[in-house]
């Protein structure tokens, strides 16, 4: 299988700041990487498909970039709906596989 | 816009077979892949395994020989089976769907049920 790496594990930010999580893949997988957000309780959302694809309905801070085997995703400027959890996944081979998620919070 | 809610029991014995329903309201179910994903406390989550809507299904070949994903189209639901299950198998487990041409994009969850695994 696949191992997708990301780091940070957690992230603490301010409204309004400009953040970036990478996700790292053990082999290249193209641009076969999607990120997701969740929170507790709540349905998980895809974000970001392809590597850089934004999904439709999702802001345009969001973007995504990269290919082969490093990946990031970026939050232009933190909203206060933005804290939760965001993790990537690769669907370049089955299994799919995702990352550990990173816990963005507020500081 | 197209909803999917988990239901089943929240304890399940050891050695025992976890049983789950997704059922799927406000959208067509044909042309989609019905997926169970899952994420054990403090971890990643695991794809457990998918069914097109033909009835054909791929499973984790780490779960491969427990694991059994079924549908119902006349009902709109498609179901989860996994034996002989550990305390291992505790988890939230979350129905998903993904469009036929990107089969593991999962643009649609439920929230997620919390399977518990104890004696």
């Amino acid at each position: 299988d696949i191992q997708m790496t990301q780091s940070p594990s957690s992230l603490s930010a301010s409204v309004g700041d400009r953040v970036t999580i990478t996700c790292r893949a053990s082999q290249t997988i193209s641009t076969y990487l999607n990120w997701y957000q969740y929170k507790p309780g709540q349905a998980p959302k895809l974000l970001i498909s392809e590597a850089s694809t934004l999904q439709s309905g999702v802001p345009s801070r969001f973007s995504g970039s990269g290919s082969g085997t490093e990946f990031t995703l970026t939050i232009s400027s933190l909203q206060p709906e933005d804290f939760a959890t965001y993790c990537c996944q690769q669907t370049y081979s089955t299994p799919p596989t995702f990352g550990q998620g990173t816990k963005l919070e507020i500081k | 816009q197209v909803q999917l809610q988990e239901s089943g029991p929240g304890l399940v014995k050891p050695s025992e077979t976890l049983s789950l329903t997704c059922n799927v309201s406000g959208g067509s179910f044909n042309s989609f892949f019905w997926a169970w994903i899952r994420q054990p406390p403090g971890k990643e989550l695991e794809w457990i395994g998918h069914v097109y809507y033909s009835g054909s299904t791929t499973y984790n070949p780490s779960l491969k020989s427990r694991v059994t994903i079924s549908l119902d189209a006349s009902k709109k639901q498609f179901s989860l089976n996994l034996s002989s299950v550990t305390a291992a198998d505790t988890a939230i487990y979350y129905c998903a769907r993904a469009w036929a041409h990107v089969r593991h994009n999962f643009d649609s969850w439920g929230q997620g049920t919390l399977v518990t695994v104890t004696s």
